[in-house]
């Protein structure tokens, strides 16, 4: 049973322009939340978290954005660059809980 | 360095010819796990370990072994590998288990 859904396979942007992420859970005992990002031929590799006693979570150019009541999720990039083009996968956890990831969206940042 | 290794890399071998990919992490964490990426499926736990003779099956583990002798190691293994195990593997750790884990960088499988 998925219970993180990201429910956009890929997403196309041009650079300099915001990218926006979605990504649903289901479990409302998830309690943090992380993104992760993957180029090909490589390891996913942490981006940014945030706790469920927060709604925003800023780094950089990427912001994490939570909404606990919709169970909604979201990943803002200002501005995208071409660099950033990869897989990014979401996940969700609580304690003593694995890591459940959602299936990933291919964002792809046009020049 | 902080880091997650995996090896071999990219592995070619033919059904039923047991093999093994190695994982190891130079972090001290306790937490360790094997996933496998398929097309349309993301990332699947194969199984973890949440610290050294502690292991357990994640979603997809039929067909493979684990073993956590040591706690910078966690090797998988198939003992009789058959086509469908054709996959990107990744191993992962992190301190706790529903903490930020950090991903080696691959292993390629083609089963034949």
């Amino acid at each position: 049973d998925q219970q993180v859904k990201q429910n956009s396979p890929s997403l196309s942007v041009q650079e300099g322009r915001i990218s926006i992420l979605n990504c649903d859970y289901t479990n409302s005992m998830f309690d943090y939340f992380l993104w992760y990002k993957k180029y090909p031929a490589e390891g996913p590799t942490f981006l940014i978290s945030i706790s469920s006693i927060k709604d925003k979570n800023e780094d950089g150019r990427f912001t994490v954005f939570l909404n606990k009541s919709a169970k909604h999720l979201s990943l803002h990039i200002v501005p995208s660059q071409p660099g950033d083009s990869a897989v990014y996968f979401c996940a969700a956890s609580f304690v003593g809980y694995a890591l459940n990831f959602g299936k990933g969206t291919s964002l792809l940042v046009t020049p | 360095e902080a880091q997650v290794t995996q090896n071999p890399r990219y592995l070619i071998t033919v059904t039923g010819k047991k093999l093994t990919v190695t994982c190891s992490q130079n972090m001290n964490h306790e937490y360790m796990s094997w996933y496998r990426q398929d097309p349309g499926l993301g990332l699947r736990q194969i199984y973890y370990s949440m610290n050294v003779e502690v292991t357990d099956k994640g979603d997809v583990p039929e067909g493979y072994k684990v073993s956590r002798k040591e706690k910078r190691n966690f090797p998988l293994i198939l003992e009789s590998p058959s086509p469908n195990q054709t996959s990107l593997y990744f191993c992962a750790s992190s301190q706790s288990q529903g903490g930020t884990q950090y991903f080696g960088p691959g292993t390629r499988l083609l089963v034949l």
